[in-house]
């Protein structure tokens, strides 16, 4: 069936660390992918996304990649920042009869000073 | 000018009493989404309406209720809660898809839902 795995948490980094968060999808026809954030007692914010391959979605100097070869969508900051601090969902989103997304199962970042 | 916004903000309450939660969109968005995540941050997806029709209803307790007046509001309303209710609980909404899939969700903070 269609699923999004990502990296086990949670993941700690010391600050101006390089961040890689893995997001591998299975799914039936061609899904936009996205990824979103959630920091501490708020709801989830879009952060990046992708709509077809080698598309580049990127903000906040956050990056990730649509491969359609392997399958994944991995998120990639090259110094990250104590408020960086917070959850990361991998998503997709394609249409079936109906509109359908899933959510990865979130992998928590923190970052120490 | 909260783009989704949700109330209450925190729910306490008892076992087998009847609550609701509201949510509103000020966007336009045709589509509004209930989902629940529980305590390791998993979302699970609950209900999707599309322009006040019941689009998704995945499998909840029928204790659930959604209600949506008009395409802006998206109520939650839940009977006889039970301890296992407790969780956080989010409405979103999006821009209806039709050709696309480029439109990403519009998350409230969310309702943090304590059952005792």
């Amino acid at each position: 069936g269609d699923s999004v795995t990502q990296m086990e948490g949670p993941v700690t980094l010391s600050e101006e660390a390089f961040l890689t968060i893995n997001c591998t999808y299975t799914a039936t026809g061609y899904p936009s992918l996205f990824w979103y954030v959630q920091y501490p007692g708020e709801g989830l914010q879009l952060l990046l996304k992708a709509t077809k391959a080698d598309d580049k979605g990127s903000n906040k100097g956050f990056e990730a990649t649509y491969r359609k070869e392997t399958t994944s969508f991995h998120l990639e900051k090259g110094s990250v920042q104590v408020s960086d601090s917070a959850v990361y969902f991998c998503a997709l989103r394609w249409k079936t009869s109906y509109d359908k997304v899933i959510f990865g199962p979130g992998t928590s970042l923190s970052v120490i000073p | 000018d909260t783009a989704v916004s949700q109330t209450p903000k925190y729910l306490v309450t008892q076992m087998g009493n009847d609550k609701s939660i509201k949510c509103e969109q000020n966007l336009g968005h045709d589509t509004m989404y209930w989902y629940k995540q529980d305590s390791k941050k998993f979302l699970k997806i609950m209900f999707s309406y599309n322009n006040k029709e019941l689009i998704i209803n995945e499998t909840v307790p029928n204790r659930f209720s959604p209600k949506s007046p008009d395409k802006a509001h998206l109520n939650l309303h839940i009977n006889s809660l039970e301890l296992g209710d407790s969780a956080v609980y989010f409405c979103a909404s999006s821009q209806d898809t039709g050709r696309t899939l480029a439109y990403g969700y519009t998350f409230g903070s969310g309702t943090r839902l304590t059952v005792v």
